[in-house]
């Protein structure tokens, strides 16, 4: 069985400052991982993946994850955040297939 | 521009009465899918297909049908809704196979009475 974990329900910084949304799987295989955003009555929109190589996946928006397999992790990051990226972010896992976290709200204070 | 529009964008019903949510995508997607969200319980997936004609259960699928009789539309089907069906619904769709690159639609925030 395929899960994905978002240990953080909500994550706050301040504007400027780096931002890190957490996120883990399971699969029995390799897997897909993918980060999706949600801003305020928006649909999801995609991010960025790792499907295979560099282990650090550049997206839009200036979003980065870095996918460590020891771990099992697919942590997003930002270096530094803006009010703007305040949002509802969720990591997805495809193995046989796609799986969504629960989300993490990331609150960026002015 | 590429999207995928969902209709109505906000529905308040009561228990029993039919409706249909519609999808449709220009993208020339094969792969559609629908989703609920509930808080604290993420995307939960109801159906999806693969190209027309060709559908299957997602994870969620009871109280709710779909058919695929066209490459772009994907509608939803309430046959008999209940109040554990008020929801935000999300249609995806995308590329052959299910990359996992979806696109949503805006969402669908339905209230059963």
């Amino acid at each position: 069985a395929q899960s994905v974990a978002q240990p953080e329900d909500q994550v706050n910084v301040a504007e400027g400052n780096p931002l890190t949304v957490k996120c883990t799987y399971s699969v029995s295989g390799n897997p897909y991982l993918f980060w999706y955003v949600q801003y305020p009555n928006r649909g999801l929109q995609f991010l960025l993946k790792y499907i295979t190589g560099d282990n650090l996946v550049k997206g839009s928006y200036g979003f980065e994850a870095e996918f460590n397999k020891s771990q099992t992790s697919f942590h997003l990051k930002k270096p530094s955040a803006l009010v703007s990226d305040s949002a509802l972010y969720f990591c997805a896992v495809k193995d046989y297939k796609l799986s969504f976290g629960a989300g993490t709200t990331v609150t960026v204070r002015a | 521009e590429a999207q995928v529009t969902q209709n109505p964008r906000y529905l308040i019903t009561v228990t029993g009465k039919k409706l249909t949510v519609t999808c449709s995508q220009n993208m020339n997607h094969e792969y559609m899918s629908w989703y609920r969200q509930d808080p604290g319980l993420g995307l939960r997936q109801i159906y999806y297909s693969m190209n027309v004609e060709v559908t299957d259960k997602g994870d969620v699928p009871e109280g709710y049908k779909v058919s695929r009789k066209e490459k772009r539309n994907f509608p939803l089907i309430l046959e008999s809704p209940s109040p554990n069906q008020t929801s935000l619904y999300f249609c995806a769709s995308g590329l052959q196979g299910n990359t996992g690159e979806l696109f949503f639609g805006e969402g669908s925030r339905l209230t059963v009475l």
